[in-house]
């Protein structure tokens, strides 16, 4: 069974970094490219962040670009996602995807001060 | 950036009666466009992938159809456990992009 598992969420000051962490299991991860997708408290959901199955190809949403950076250890089955400078408008449940198919549960990331 | 739209925002239904939501893209993404369900405090869950392809434990009352520009989602016979807001969402493109949604209600 697929199974994507984030952490690293929480509560962090503007300007604050956070490192968010997506454990996957059940499938070869090395063979899959992942997304990190989130939406904020009542709203729609806003993709944020691709990887390829090597890490050789990464793309990021405008809003985001220079801020946070996607990475992936094939070696641990994990995809990270390092948000730096983060703004009240961050604020939002972080889901990992492969690709379009399988999405984690989320991780809820507030910032406020 | 491609923009989806969606249609209905809101829809109350009653059980057993057929939903279509629609979804309009700005500009041609093919068959790059999937159809998700959200239930409250839950993550999305893929219903229909490239526009019209089925999706494995997904029940057959939902269907999808559409290339080019114009995509719907077909709920056939609701039932009452379908209360939830539906996306779409194209892969044609970067930016990915979601419609905004299509909360569905049951009377």
């Amino acid at each position: 069974e697929v199974q994507l598992v984030e952490s690293g969420g929480g509560l962090v000051q503007p300007g604050g970094s956070l490192r968010l962490s997506c454990a996957a299991s059940g499938f070869t991860f090395s063979s899959y490219e992942m997304n990190w997708v989130r939406q904020a408290p009542g709203k729609g959901l806003e993709w944020v962040s691709y990887i390829s199955s090597s890490g050789s190809t990464i793309y990021y949403a405008d809003s985001v670009k220079g801020r946070f950076t996607i990475s992936r250890d094939n070696a641990k089955n994990s995809l990270y996602l390092q948000m730096n400078s983060l703004r009240a408008e961050d604020t939002a449940v972080y889901y990992c995807a492969r690709g379009i198919v399988n999405w984690g549960q989320g991780t809820l990331v507030t910032v406020s001060s | 950036e491609i923009v989806l739209t969606q249609s209905p925002d809101f829809q109350s239904v009653t059980p057993k009666e057929k939903v279509t939501i629609t979804c309009r893209a700005s500009q041609s993404i093919g068959s790059s466009l999937h159809w998700y369900q959200q239930k409250p405090d839950q993550s999305p869950k893929l219903l229909i992938k490239y526009a019209s392809q089925s999706i494995s434990g997904v029940p057959s009352r939902f269907s999808g159809s559409g290339s080019g520009t114009d995509f719907t989602l077909t709920i056939n016979s609701l039932e009452a456990e379908d209360a939830a807001a539906y996306y779409c969402h194209q892969s044609s493109s970067l930016p990915q992009t979601f419609g905004q949604g299509t909360k569905l209600e049951i009377k």
